[in-house]
């Protein structure tokens, strides 16, 4: 079985360039959300999609969005890169209403911005 | 505003050497507390999900508690494959569910 899925592994992109990243959630989940992790910090939460809906946002500019596809994958984009946006994304997959059971992160997309 | 506190930033252990890492949270309201575990370039491992004070969770060498203003991350007889950040975090019943607010992190280093 296998688990959160994210592509690429690794990304080098150049200031003012946009990016978009890849997520196919853990089987069976329905929800998937984003986060940015930078060096020596904590997981930041940047939004979640549910039946193909951002349901919640962080506090990230509209530089970030994203989208949910049918097959509850899905992408997160951002546009106009600056160099604080060199940070880990992790997607984590869940299936609503089931907190108990934890929310399965993938093993992210290293970003760096040059 | 919620907010996760961690501590220490990081610990160094020797093999065997029993500690604690303390989470302290402030929340309006605590739909969940969560501990994962973090290896290098990875994404977070899930450890534990604990709801309410008094309640307790063992994985292997790991024992988690809460209340109702902290929780404890208790390892016991650590081993050097023990050697990770351990992340804390917390759901509030105002943001929707996967919404998890992390502290920064302990770094355990368990050394033979």
């Amino acid at each position: 079985d296998a688990g959160v899925t994210q592509s690429p592994t690794h990304l080098i992109k150049t200031r003012g360039q946009q990016v978009t990243l890849r997520c196919s959630p853990k089987s069976g989940h329905d929800t998937v959300s984003w986060y940015q992790q930078a060096l020596g910090q904590g997981p930041q939460f940047i939004f979640q999609y549910y039946e193909e809906e951002e349901r919640q946002r962080g506090n990230f500019p509209d530089r970030f969005s994203g989208h949910q596809f049918p097959n509850y994958s899905s992408e997160l984009n951002v546009n106009a890169l600056l160099l604080g946006d060199s940070a880990l994304y992790l997607c984590a997959s869940s299936l609503s209403g089931q907190a108990r059971y934890g929310y399965t992160f993938g093993s992210g997309t290293r970003l760096t911005v040059v | 505003e919620d907010q996760v506190t961690q501590s220490p930033e990081a610990l160094r252990l020797q093999e065997g050497e029993s500690s604690s890492l303390n989470c302290s949270y402030t929340v309006s309201g605590l739909r969940g507390l969560f501990w994962y575990r973090q290896d290098p370039g990875k994404g977070p491992e899930f450890l534990f999900t604990l709801y309410s004070a008094g309640e307790e969770k063992e994985k292997e060498r790991l024992k988690a508690t809460l209340t109702k203003k902290e929780s404890f991350l208790h390892i016991t007889a650590p081993k050097p494959e023990d050697s990770a950040t351990y992340l804390c975090a917390v759901e509030d019943y105002g943001g929707s569910q996967g919404n998890l607010i992390f502290g920064k992190g302990t770094k355990l280093s368990v050394k033979p």
